[in-house]
């Protein structure tokens, strides 16, 4: 079965830290760009950034250019997203989610990962 | 990096069809084929239900289906359903600079 499973949120305070997995399985996970979209607490989809099969190609939203970094290891099947510098507006829930032709970048995701909360509060 | 705009509620009885538009503009929705449409019920992951504009995954009823003019796509469901009861997002590839961008999303309601 195709699966993504997120892991890796919490409550941290602003200005903290936090890195957020997803672990892959039912796929060959190394021929499929990635990408994170987040969902604040009852608010629309926003895409965060992407990354290319083999890790050499990158993409930011501006909200989070500079203080967000994608990363993926193609031997353990996982995608990474490593936060830094973060705020109360980027409480939400990650999702990961996985391109659905290998290749195109055709903003068409076919499997999401349930997603992990992330609550940034004093 | 603007959000594609769709109404934010849209409403129709049983059997009947309801359609949801997304406007962007010509580098986003109208540059490129590659809008998808994905639907979300409260709590529950997204799912995709049309890609590239029209097409839609294997196991997606074709009650629901997809066009594009201009800067705007539609989504339009036929033969309204309960379980047809859910949010929905359109999204579009941007070009290199923005990449990806998410519409605004619709409350659709089953009367």
């Amino acid at each position: 079965e195709v699966q993504l499973l997120e892991s890796g949120g919490g409550l941290v305070q602003p200005g903290g830290s936090l890195r957020l997995s997803c672990a892959a399985s039912g796929f060959t996970f190394s021929s499929y760009a990635m990408s994170w979209v987040r969902q604040a607490p009852g608010k629309g989809l926003e895409w965060v950034s992407a990354i290319s099969g083999s890790g050499d190609t990158i993409y930011y939203a501006d909200s989070v250019k500079g203080r967000f970094t994608i990363s993926r290891d193609n031997s353990k099947n996982t995608l990474y997203v490593q936060m830094n510098s973060l705020r109360s507006e980027d409480t939400a829930i990650y999702h990961c989610a996985k391109d659905k032709n290998s290749g195109s970048s055709d903003a068409a995701f076919d499997i999401w990962g349930q997603g992990t909360m992330v609550t940034v509060s004093s | 990096q603007s959000a594609l705009t769709q109404p934010p509620s849209a409403s129709g009885s049983p059997g009947q069809s309801v359609t949801i538009s997304c406007t962007g503009t010509s580098s986003d929705v109208g540059g490129y084929n590659y809008v998808s449409w994905y639907q979300q019920h409260p709590g529950k992951a997204p799912k995709l239900i049309i890609y590239e504009v029209s097409e839609r995954p294997s196991g997606v009823p074709d009650r629901f289906s997809g066009s594009k003019s201009g800067n705007t796509a539609s989504l339009t469901v036929s033969g309204l359903q309960a379980e047809d009861e859910a949010d929905y997002y359109c999204s579009s590839y941007a070009g290199s600079n923005t990449f990806y961008v998410f519409g605004t999303g619709t409350k659709v309601t089953v009367l």
